[in-house]
């Protein structure tokens, strides 16, 4: 079993949706919980983080932690087609830099 | 933030060549990271990088075949050594910049034929 897993897609809606993303993990010590959106030939850029649970609000995105539940999840309201991009979640323990481990990243195709 | 950029962003190899890849920062760090990204896989942290010590290797990953050098806090270089088919692949450097904030570089796409 992964320690993170998470479902490659790929996810199409249309304009204006609200898009749900989201991974599981089996590593009960992971506290910090990343977003990082890729678009395609370029490299992943961190969206949002999250230490422990609860949740977190960036303009149109919602980061969401269930450590209870070992679940992660990213909400993009209103998504834009310039929100087409590969999603991957990635995760860390705390207590000084550790190493993040990723999910395989989803693949998000907002259609006009 | 950070700027980081990489060269080649591209390349196209014969199989038994080495290819060097060089990574820029345009701030001084502590700490570099050499990542993978195959196609339907996770990105894969080869070694990390820091300045004045021999970088330290994942598992999977040696130093005779993925040599790096950081001679300084902005610069390092990941040479894919003796390449094959199977490293066709995207290859990241990445930054520190807090406990919780890495930065990626854009990638330099390696196609071994």
């Amino acid at each position: 079993q992964k320690e993170v897993e998470q479902d490659p897609g790929p996810l199409s809606v249309p304009e204006g949706a609200i898009v749900s993303l989201n991974c599981t993990y089996s590593n009960s010590a992971f506290q910090y919980f990343m977003w990082y959106r890729q678009y395609s030939r370029k490299g992943p850029e961190l969206l949002m983080y999250t230490y422990s649970s609860g949740n977190k609000e960036d303009g149109r995105f919602t980061a969401q932690v269930d450590k209870s539940s070992k679940y992660i999840s990213l909400f993009i309201r209103d998504s834009q087609p310039s929100d087409s991009a590969t999603y991957l979640c990635a995760m860390m323990n705390s207590g000084g830099y550790q190493k993040v481990t990723f999910g395989i990243g989803t693949k998000l195709q907002v259609i006009p | 933030s950070a700027v980081i950029s990489q060269k080649p962003s591209r390349d196209i190899c014969q199989r038994g060549t080495s290819l060097t890849i060089q990574c820029q920062v345009d701030s001084q760090v502590t700490m570099m990271f050499w990542y993978r990204q195959q196609p339907g896989q996770s990105l894969t942290l080869i070694a990390t990088a820091n300045q004045g010590s021999e970088a330290t290797y994942e598992s999977g990953f040696v130093i005779d075949k993925f040599p790096i050098s950081r001679p300084n806090l902005t610069f390092s270089t990941l040479t894919v050594s003796n390449m094959s088919p199977e490293d066709s692949s995207i290859y990241l450097c990445s930054v520190l910049r807090s406990e919780e904030t890495q930065y990626f570089g854009p990638g330099t796409r390696l196609l071994v034929l």
